[in-house]
C-alpha cells in the first residue's frame, strides 16, 4: 500500500508570491491534516479535512487555505508569501480523523521563502 | 487549552546508555497521548501510544506510562543505538479531529 505522498518536495519562492502544495493521502482513508515544522516551534496544526469538509482550523492566518477533494487528496495554498512561512510542510492521513488515531505522515514539502 | 512540554534537547548519548525524554501535558478529559519519531529527511512516524491511564506503550524497546497523576508521558529505553538518533515529539489527541505535539526533542546517539 502506497504511503502518503507529498508533492513537491521542495520549493522555492519570493516574498509576496504564492504556493500551492498537495498530498495524496493512504488509500482509504479520508481524513488529511496539514502542520507547519519550523526549528524550535515543532509542529503548528493548520488545519483538518475530511470528505471535502474542514472540521478544524489551527491559529494561522487567512492567507493559509486548504481544500480537499472527492478523492481525498489535498492542497493547501499559502498567499502573498511572508519570509516567516520558510517552514516544512506536512501532510497526514488517517481513516477518520479522530484524534486517537494513528497519523500517517507525508515526508513533506520544503518551502524557503526568499 | 490542550498543550503538551517537552524536555528541549539536544539530548547526547553514548550507545547503551538509559535514555529518558520528559513530556506533560495540559488536556481536559483523558486524551490518548502518542510519541512520533522523525528520521532525518523523512516524515513523522508513531514510535508508540496509549489510551488510558495506566497505559504502557511500547515498541522497539522503547516505552512510555500514561500517568494521570501526574500528566506525564515520560519515554525511556534501555539501551539506546546509534540508529536511535533523530527527534522525538509528544504528542496528545485533543478528544476531536487534532493532534496537538510537542516542540520535539532531538537525540544523537554517539558509537
Amino acid at each position: 500500500k502506497a504511503g502518503v505522498t507529498q508533492t513537491p518536495r521542495y520549493l522555492i519562492k519570493t516574498r509576496g508570491q504564492q504556493v500551492t502544495l498537495s498530498c495524496s493521502p493512504i488509500s482509504g482513508h479520508r481524513s488529511v491534516s496539514w502542520y507547519q515544522q519550523t526549528p524550535g516551534q515543532g509542529l503548528q496544526f493548520l488545519f483538518e479535512y475530511f470528505s471535502e469538509t474542514q472540521r478544524n482550523k489551527g491559529n494561522f492566518p487567512g492567507r493559509f487555505s486548504g481544500r480537499q477533494f472527492s478523492n481525498s487528496r489535498s492542497e493547501m495554498n499559502v498567499s502573498t508569501l511572508e519570509l516567516g512561512d520558510s517552514a516544512l510542510y506536512l501532510c497526514a492521513s488517517s481513516s477518520t480523523g479522530n484524534s486517537n488515531e494513528k497519523l500517517f505522515f507525508g515526508s513533506g514539502t520544503q518551502l524557503s521563502v526568499l | 487549552g490542550n498543550s503538551v512540554t517537552q524536555m528541549e534537547g539536544p539530548v547526547t548519548l553514548s550507545e547503551e546508555a538509559f535514555l529518558t525524554i520528559n513530556c506533560t501535558y495540559t488536556a481536559t478529559g483523558y486524551p490518548s497521548l502518542f510519541w512520533y519519531v522523525q528520521y532525518p529527511g523523512e516524515g513523522l512516524q508513531l514510535l508508540l501510544k496509549a489510551t488510558k491511564a495506566d497505559d504502557k506503550g511500547s515498541n522497539k524497546g522503547f516505552e512510555a506510562t500514561y500517568r494521570k497523576e501526574t500528566t506525564s508521558f515520560h519515554l525511556e529505553k534501555g539501551s539506546v543505538q546509534v540508529s536511535d538518533s533523530a527527534v522525538y515529539f509528544c504528542a496528545l489527541g485533543d478528544g476531536g479531529f487534532k493532534t496537538i505535539f510537542g516542540a520535539g526533542t532531538r537525540l544523537f546517539v554517539k558509537a
